[in-house]
């Protein structure tokens, strides 16, 4: 089966700039996640969406959002970006029914803001 | 704030011998998971403690939680070149969280020479 996978896995922007990152969960997972993990630090919790619903948001300002699919992919966006945006985002995947609250990652997609 | 800490922030030793990381949280926890991550891919799930168990066990990898001192070890036997990675703990916390939010800490960087 395939794991988590996200798009793109590079991308180079620029002040100002919007950004899409997409993710497709492992089949028969409903819950998706989003971590941003800048150089040097652990991940930070950005989103959970669960059946299409936003149940959790972490400390970031609204110049993020998520939304999530009637097929469960995901996609992360981020309005007028700032050099701090420069990170890795990380899409995780879960089964909430195994209520285990173990975490399936996807490989990232490295953002650089210039 | 939630998240664990780890230590030390990098270790370094020989194939065959032991490694030790240690991580400590402040809040009352569900699960504590450790998680591996190879030069900025993405993470992967090692191993799982609820917080009603102290030690856990998979292959090489040894796990203690002790509750009272907020604080759990990772313990890798007989390493290998190829655990060289970061290793990060995350914690859930035990009440109004959901199953997608880990609180990661910072990683310890490990480095087994051959």
């Amino acid at each position: 089966d395939a794991g988590v996978t996200q798009s793109p896995t590079h991308l180079i922007k620029t002040r100002g700039q919007h950004v899409t990152l997409r993710c497709s969960p492992i089949s028969g997972h409903k819950s998706v996640s989003w971590y941003q993990q800048v150089l040097g630090q652990g991940p930070q919790f950005i989103f959970q969406y669960y059946e299409k619903e936003e149940r959790g948001r972490g400390n970031f300002p609204d110049r993020f959002s998520a939304r999530q699919f009637p097929n469960y992919s995901s996609e992360l966006n981020v309005n007028a970006l700032l050099l701090g945006d420069s990170a890795l985002y990380l899409c995780a995947s879960s089964a909430p029914g195994l209520n285990t609250g173990e975490l399936f990652f996807g490989e990232g997609s490295r953002l650089t803001v210039l | 704030s939630q998240q664990g800490e780890e230590d030390p922030q990098a270790l370094s030793i020989q194939e065959g011998e032991n490694a030790t990381m240690n991580c400590s949280y402040k809040t009352s926890i569900n699960n504590l998971q450790w998680y591996r991550q190879n030069s900025g891919r993405g993470l992967v799930h090692l191993i799982l403690i609820r917080s009603n168990e102290r030690e856990k066990h998979s292959g090489r990898l040894r796990v203690t939680l002790d509750t009272s001192k907020k604080s759990s070890s990772l313990l890798i036997t007989a390493s290998r070149a190829a655990d060289t990675a970061s290793y990060f703990c995350a914690t859930v916390a035990d009440r109004g969280s959901t199953l997608g939010r880990l609180y990661f800490g910072r990683g310890t960087q490990l480095t087994v020479w051959p």
